[in-house]
């Protein structure tokens, strides 16, 4: 399966502290794609970085991608409560022709 | 473009009434996805599309769910007849190959 998994399953921080979230991986693959879901919404996309790139970033976000460990990694700095949500990762294959599926997440409690 | 749009936002219903859920993808979009989400089984795909016409079902629980694409603009997920252990919140997603898919806000179904 190309289903991503996401470490830890939880996570609470304070106010201001970076919250690193893990993913792994099982296959070979195109790009790795991180989506956010605030409470009983869609998930959002935050960032895809493929499979020939090893570090992303997008404002206080930073994507890494291990490819020989098939792992990825999503580091938020100086957290916000509003960053509180869940944080999913998905793998599509070179085909293309995959679904995104996945994993059950890293709830995110940012303490004000 | 508005977005993946899903109708209803929420629905109500008894058990053995049948339920249709609509969605319209992003135009231009090669795949469209059907999950379902619920506090146990986290989020699960369902069935997905390329290009009209479904590559996989294997999600789909029972024979009382069935999906359609009739054109690339509407997809249809039907569930008949209703039962409680549907309730859940029902997502579409749509997006070009090899690229981030973009969600609906959900419909969340509840049969009583």
């Amino acid at each position: 399966s190309q289903q991503g998994e996401e470490d830890p399953q939880a996570l609470s921080i304070q106010e201001g502290e970076n919250a690193t979230m893990n993913c792994s991986y099982k296959t070979s693959i195109n790009n790795l794609q991180w989506y956010r879901q605030n409470s009983g919404r869609g998930l959002v996309h935050l960032i895809l970085i493929r499979s020939n790139e090893r570090e992303k970033h997008s404002g206080r976000l930073r994507v890494t991608l291990d490819t020989s460990k098939k792992s990825s990694s999503l580091l938020i700095t100086a957290s916000r409560a509003a960053d509180t949500a869940s944080y999913f990762c998905a793998t599509v294959l070179n085909s293309g022709n995959t679904p995104l599926v996945f994993g059950k997440g890293t709830r995110l409690s940012v303490i004000a | 473009d508005a977005g993946v749009i899903q109708s209803p936002r929420h629905e109500v219903t008894e058990m053995g009434q049948e339920v249709t859920l609509r969605c319209k993808p992003i135009s231009g979009h090669d795949y469209l996805f059907w999950y379902r989400q619920t506090m146990m089984r986290g989020l699960e795909l369902l069935i997905y599309f390329n290009n009209n016409v479904p590559i996989d079902d294997s999600g789909m629980p029972e024979d009382r769910f069935s999906a359609k694409m009739p054109n690339a603009s509407f997809s249809t997920l039907k569930i008949q007849p209703s039962e409680p252990r549907d309730s859940a919140v029902y997502f579409c997603a749509s997006r070009p190959i090899r690229e981030a898919a973009f969600f609906g806000q959900g419909t969340r179904l509840t049969v009583v």
